[in-house]
């Protein structure tokens, strides 16, 4: 495959369920990216990594917990999140600062919960 | 901080016509970079166009044009020969050219509905 691939691409948990969000890109950047995507908002940046260090963390709520084992992979651990949580999650890489800063996206989780 | 306004939440424009789909930013910033990505219903988000702040010659990619005024922080986005796969969301985004800051972070408008009407 090629790109930013990310699985699974729809999910529906309870609020007390546990899941994982991943993310994989084929693209050789040093740079991933998780966004929330909600209706008639920005996109909202969650977390940042380069080569696999965690850069920056948005005031996102501990029910997300992302993990980057590699340049390569991103996760996005999820536990006892809220209704208002239900968004379009997106992961994005991209190469920086050598890459002319373009983020290239994934297709997205589409994550509900109930 | 940055901020980005689209003030634009839905546009229709005729296949085969012109449209120009409006974004405005605040920065105290001199070097920074913009940005406009397309996202089709369903589809992944991708780049359409980008621009570097310190060159004064509008980006062109295609049908897809920018113009962009510094001074007045607007950076709209033009698409000429409208078809019907130009229909989906426009987000614009901004982006610090501020490297040592070590920030990756893209800021983005809430975005423009485009509509292409047969």
């Amino acid at each position: 495959e090629t790109g930013v691939t990310q699985t699974p691409r729809h999910l529906v948990m309870g609020m007390t369920n546990k899941k994982s969000l991943k993310c994989e890109q084929h693209l050789g950047h040093n740079a991933m990216y998780w966004y929330k995507q909600s209706a008639k908002k920005p996109l909202e940046l969650m977390f940042v990594y380069n080569f696999k260090e965690q850069t920056e963390n948005n005031s996102v709520p501990s029910r997300f917990s992302p993990e980057c084992p590699n340049s390569s992979h991103l996760f996005l651990h999820l536990h006892t999140l809220q209704p208002e949580d239900s968004a379009l999650y997106l992961c994005a890489s991209s190469q920086d600062p050598s890459g002319g800063y373009e983020q290239f996206f994934g297709p997205g989780t589409r994550l509900t919960v109930l | 901080a940055q901020t980005v306004t689209q003030s634009q939440p839905e546009m229709s424009v005729q296949e085969a016509e012109t449209v120009t789909l409006s974004c405005t930013y605040d920065t105290s910033e001199s070097d920074y970079y913009l940005f406009w990505y397309k996202q089709p219903p369903s589809r992944q988000m991708i780049l359409v166009i980008r621009q570097e702040a310190y060159k004064q010659q509008n980006a062109t990619e295609n049908r897809f044009s920018v113009n962009f005024q510094k001074a007045a922080k607007s950076f709209s986005l033009k698409i000429s020969d409208s078809q019907l796969g130009d229909a989906a969301m426009y987000f614009c985004a901004y982006r610090s050219g501020d490297t040592l800051a070590g920030s990756y972070q893209l800021t983005f408008g809430k975005g423009t509905k485009l509509s292409v009407i047969p």
